[in-house]
Formats: structure tokens, sequence, C-alpha cells
């Protein structure tokens, strides 16, 4: 079964603390993998795409990078206003739809 | 603002009432999606659009739910009979022939 996991749940760093969220597939054909970030009450917002494995992708604090099985979000010295929930989601037909994870929920004090 | 719009905002509705949703995407866009999220979950693929045709729908898209997109411009999203399941966010997102999808703000559903 196509499925997308990620690791941990939550998240919680002192401001400064560098980390990485996990985000592990297993679908056939992967056509893209997407993060997005997701603050409460509003809809995600796009990140990155990855396309192929070693593929790598930054803004800001966030560095984002791609294996055949599974995608790394780091996060260098992050700051309270990069807490929200992550979301990790692949595009693997000819169709549009995205599968997400469950998401990581970070959470960084001053 | 030229980002993806959801109407309403939030909106509550008594368990057997029926509820119309509204997105209208970013205008060159002409991929819509509709997901649906619960607390704590990622969002969940319901149906899409390429234009005005809809293309695929999941199996969580059961008989009471409907979605149109009548000139592949602003979609509605329909659901009948409401139940209590139903409480979720409902998202819309609109892309163009590549998959990175932009969201819109999303309706927030109560069901009572």
């Amino acid at each position: 079964e196509d499925q997308v996991t990620q690791s941990p749940e939550a998240l919680r760093l002192q401001e400064g603390e560098s980390s990485s969220l996990n985000c592990s597939y297993t679908v056939s054909g992967l056509r893209g993998l997407f993060w997005y970030r997701q603050d409460p009450g509003k809809g995600p917002e796009f990140l990155f795409t990855l396309y192929s494995a070693g593929e790598e992708k930054e803004k800001e604090r966030l560095k984002a990078t791609l294996t055949k099985k599974e995608s790394f979000l780091h996060i260098t010295a992050p700051k309270p206003e990069d807490s929200a929930t992550y979301l990790c989601a692949v595009h693997y037909n000819q169709g549009g739809k995205l599968i997400f994870g469950q998401g990581t929920e970070l959470s960084v004090k001053p | 603002d030229t980002g993806v719009s959801q109407d309403p905002r939030h909106k509550i509705t008594k368990r057997g009432q029926n509820v119309t949703f509204r997105c209208d995407p970013i205008s060159e866009h002409n991929r819509l999606y509709w997901y649906r999220q619960t607390l704590g979950q990622g969002p969940e693929f319901l149906t899409y659009f390429q234009n005005e045709a809809q293309l695929e729908k999941s199996r969580l898209l059961s008989d009471r739910f409907s979605a149109e997109r009548p000139k592949g411009s602003f979609s509605t999203l329909e659901i009948q009979r409401t139940e209590q399941g139903d409480s979720a966010m409902y998202l819309c997102a609109s892309s163009l022939s590549v998959p990175e999808q932009y969201f819109g703000p999303g309706t927030r559903l109560t069901v009572t």
C-alpha cells in the first residue's frame, strides 16, 4: 500500500537547537516529493519540491534532502517563528493527487 | 491577493442539512483539487479537476459528496445530508500542469 510516514509526530526544540524531520515513503514511481508548512487554522504553505535522489533545496533555515526511500527536512538554528506543523507529500501517478504524511508538529521555545 | 480563496471560512450546520463550499483558484491555474483534513492528520485527497473535467475521485467521496467546476474557473463542493463524521477542514488547492499545489485557507465545517 502506498504510504507516507513522518517522524517524530512532535518535536520540541530550544531556539538555536538544530534538528531534522523525517519523511519515509513506500510508493512506486515517485514523481515528486513536497514539503509544506501549516500554521494552526490555515492551509498548507508550499516550501519545496524534490524530484530525484540526491537533490537538495534550501530556504532560509530549512534544507530538504531526498533519498530513494526518505526525505529529511533539516532545520538549522530555529527561531520561535519556525513553530508549525510540517507536512510531507508525494506525487506518484499521472493524476494530480498528493499523498500526505500525518505531519510533524514543531515547537521552538525562546 | 492572487492566492487561492475559499468561502466560507467557517460553517456550522446541523446533521442532515446540505452545505456548499466555494473555491476560487489562482487565475492561470488549470488544475483544482479538493482535500479533507481532520485534526492531527495530513490532508486526504477527495477529487481533482483539469479545466472543467473531473478526472479523479477518491473512495472517500461518497454519494453524498459532489464537486463541480462548470467553467473551468471556480469550483464548488456540496455535501448532502451531513453527518457528524463530515466535520473537518475542507481544503482547495490549484496548480498549473506541474504538480506543485498551492492551497487556500480552508473551510472549517462543524456538524452538530
